[in-house]
This record gives C-alpha cells, sequence and structure tokens, in this order.
C-alpha cells in the first residue's frame, strides 16, 4: 500500500519568505508527527498529532513554527519568516493511534538562503 | 548528556562480516526500543522494535536489549554492501510525544 507522502521533496527559499510543507499519513493512521533533521545531527520531534488535535506544541523550535492537520489526513508544516539555521530535512512519520511504531516519508529537504 | 547516545562512526567493515551497532540511553522510562534504517536523502525505515530484555530476531538482524546497563544493540549477519546507511536507535517516552532519536551511525559495508 502507499506510504507516507510529503512535497515538495525539495525546497530552496530565501530568508525571510514562508514556507509549507505538506504530509499525507497512512491511510488509516490516526497518529502523525512532525521531525527535523539537521546535518550530521539526529531526529528532533517537532509535534504529534492525534486526529487534527495537537495537546502539545512546546516542541516547535520558535513562534515561527506552526502546524495544522486536516480531521486524520493532510498535515503542513509552516515556517514563518525562515531564518537560515531552519535548513534541515523535515520529516513527517504516522502510526495507528499512539503505536510506537512510527512509518516515515521521505522528507523535505528546506534550504534557506 | 543526551538521553539516546550513539557514535556516529563511519564504521566500515567488508561484506559477510559481522556487524555490531550499539546505543546507550540514561532514561530509566524507555521501556521500547526500535532500530531504523535509512539511506541517503530517504526517510527512516524502521528495521526492529524490541521491548523487553534479551534478544529479537528478525532475518539477519538481531536486537539485543540490556536495561540492567541501559544498552541497545543491533546485530546484522552476512553484512552486505546493501546495508550501507545511517542506523539510528529510538525509544519514546521521555516525557514527549515522539521518539528520541540517537544521532545515527553511518554503516559502510564495502564489497
Amino acid at each position: 500500500g502507499a506510504g507516507v507522502s510529503q512535497s515538495p521533496s525539495n525546497k530552496v527559499t530565501e530568508k525571510g519568505k514562508d514556507v509549507e510543507l505538506r504530509c499525507d499519513p497512512i491511510s488509516g493512521h490516526t497518529a502523525l508527527y512532525w521531525y527535523r533533521q539537521r546535518l550530521g545531527q539526529g531526529l528532533e520531534f517537532l509535534i504529534y498529532f492525534q486526529g487534527n488535535s495537537a495537546p502539545d506544541k512546546s516542541g516547535l523550535p520558535s513562534d515561527r513554527f506552526s502546524a495544522e492537520r486536516t480531521g486524520e489526513s493532510v498535515s503542513t508544516l509552516t515556517i514563518q519568516r525562515t531564518q537560515q539555521e531552519d535548513s534541515a530535512v523535515y520529516l513527517c512519520a504516522s502510526s495507528r493511534a499512539r503505536s510506537n511504531e512510527q512509518f516515515f516519508g521521505p522528507g523535505t529537504r528546506l534550504t534557506v538562503l | 548528556q543526551k538521553e539516546v547516545e550513539q557514535d556516529p562512526g563511519p564504521l566500515s567493515v567488508p561484506e559477510g562480516a559481522i556487524v555490531s551497532l550499539n546505543c546507550t540511553y540514561s532514561n530509566s522510562a524507555f521501556q521500547y526500543f526500535m532500530w531504523y534504517r535509512q539511506y541517503s536523502r530517504k526517510g527512516p525505515e524502521l528495521l526492529m522494535y524490541t521491548y523487553s530484555s534479551g534478544n529479537k530476531e528478525d532475518g539477519r538482524f538481531t536486537a539485543q536489549v540490556d536495561k540492567s546497563s541501559k544498552y541497545i544493540s543491533l546485530f546484522i549477519r552476512d553484512s552486505q554492501p546493501s546495508d550501507s546507511a545511517t542506523y539510528l536507535c529510538a525509544s519514546p517516552g521521555g516525557g514527549a510525544d515522539g521518539l528520541t532519536f540517537g544521532k545515527g551511525t553511518h554503516l559502510i559495508i564495502q564489497p
């Protein structure tokens, strides 16, 4: 079956611009996660959705970051006024309700010039 | 101290060798452990998922957990060049809803 998909696969933007990253989870997966992977670093957890609810947004790096999810499907991660330190691969994962087995998408490689 | 520590490598071994990849963790709340494999410019792929102490085997892969020493290992038998990737250990818990990852070990299998 189809896995987690993310778009765009690559995004190059100028400092100060806003970007929107999209994630389509596996059908039937109610839980959705966003992570950030900086060069040479491990994955950094950003936010978790159960359905369209995000109970804890404290993992988002700053108030320039926001995320939303429509029902139990598509999620978008928005970064406003991008900075060079936002350059990273942004990974989305999904799982069945609170299962520990998370399945990842291919990621969006964001480069802020 | 990071909650999950891994040697970043690179670890280079000849084809056919047994590979040992290791992680240590500091948070006693960690009960479940995963190993992910990540090829270059791809998302992580779940390889193994363990809960209890002891060994879990799946084909050429064996995951080992020693909770008394907070040490987890992944063994790869009969290693292949296609096993060349970054291997990430992870655990849920630690106060967040997501997984806590190590930085990953870059493995190179030489043909």
